[in-house]
């Protein structure tokens, strides 16, 4: 059975500041994608950043990027120069393609941005 | 806009009652997920379809249940509701049938139910 935790149920951050949130998974599958989903007020859903586990260059998008460790089974993310929209929960998501898309979400990381 | 409709957006339905939340996937997506999420709490996994197959089953109440259909819509029917039963039920979908163009999860805006 796959597992994604996130060991930060809470956390802050100064504006303008970098915070890493962090990700960890157990699967025995080889091909798989990781996602962070950000999840503002509003409650919609938003997809931050995807990774192939096949890819070694980490990705990433603006002032998102994530630290991809596989042997490691890690998935953080950082965001870079924090800003007050970024407040939000956060989830780290696991996805096995070649089995029709089973996926496993954490329990998410409330991120809160200080002014 | 992610391309995953959910209808209603919003529902206030009596306990006792039964509703019906309907979900259209992305136009290609085979697989749909359905979540249920509570104030202040994280996402738990109801069920999940495949081409119109069950996948995946978890956390789902036996007074809800769930199809897709040949179109490839979904309905998540929740009947006998109770208090507890207020939330928000969020259906998602992903491109299995896709993979060079990777695989997504995108998530619809979510049906707010309200018990009362």
């Amino acid at each position: 059975a796959q597992t994604v935790t996130q060991s930060q149920p809470e956390m802050s951050v100064q504006e303008a500041e970098t915070v890493t949130l962090s990700c960890t998974y157990d699967t025995s599958e080889n091909n798989y994608y990781l996602f962070w989903y950000k999840q503002p007020p509003s409650r919609q859903m938003i997809l931050v950043i995807r990774q192939e586990a096949y890819k070694q260059q980490n990705a990433t998008e603006n002032r998102f990027s994530v630290n991809f460790q596989k042997a490691a089974k890690s998935f953080s993310l950082k965001i870079s120069d924090s800003q007050l929209g970024d407040t939000a929960m956060y989830f780290c998501a696991f996805m096995i393609p070649t089995n029709a898309g089973k996926s496993t979400f954490g329990d998410g990381t409330t991120l809160t941005v200080k002014p | 806009d992610s391309g995953v409709t959910q209808t209603p957006k919003h529902l206030i339905t009596a306990t006792g009652q039964r509703v019906t939340l309907r979900c259209s996937p992305r136009s290609g997506d085979l697989s749909v997920y359905w979540y249920q999420q509570s104030l202040d709490q994280g996402l738990q996994f109801l069920i999940q379809y495949y081409n119109g197959e069950e996948r995946a089953k978890g956390n789902i109440l036996e007074r809800f249940s769930a199809q897709q259909f040949p179109d490839l819509h979904s309905e998540l029917n929740l009947s006998s509701l109770e208090l507890g039963d207020s939330a928000l039920y969020f259906c998602a979908s992903s491109g299995a049938r896709e993979p060079q163009h990777g695989n997504t999860i995108y998530f619809g805006e979510g049906s707010w139910l309200t018990v009362v």
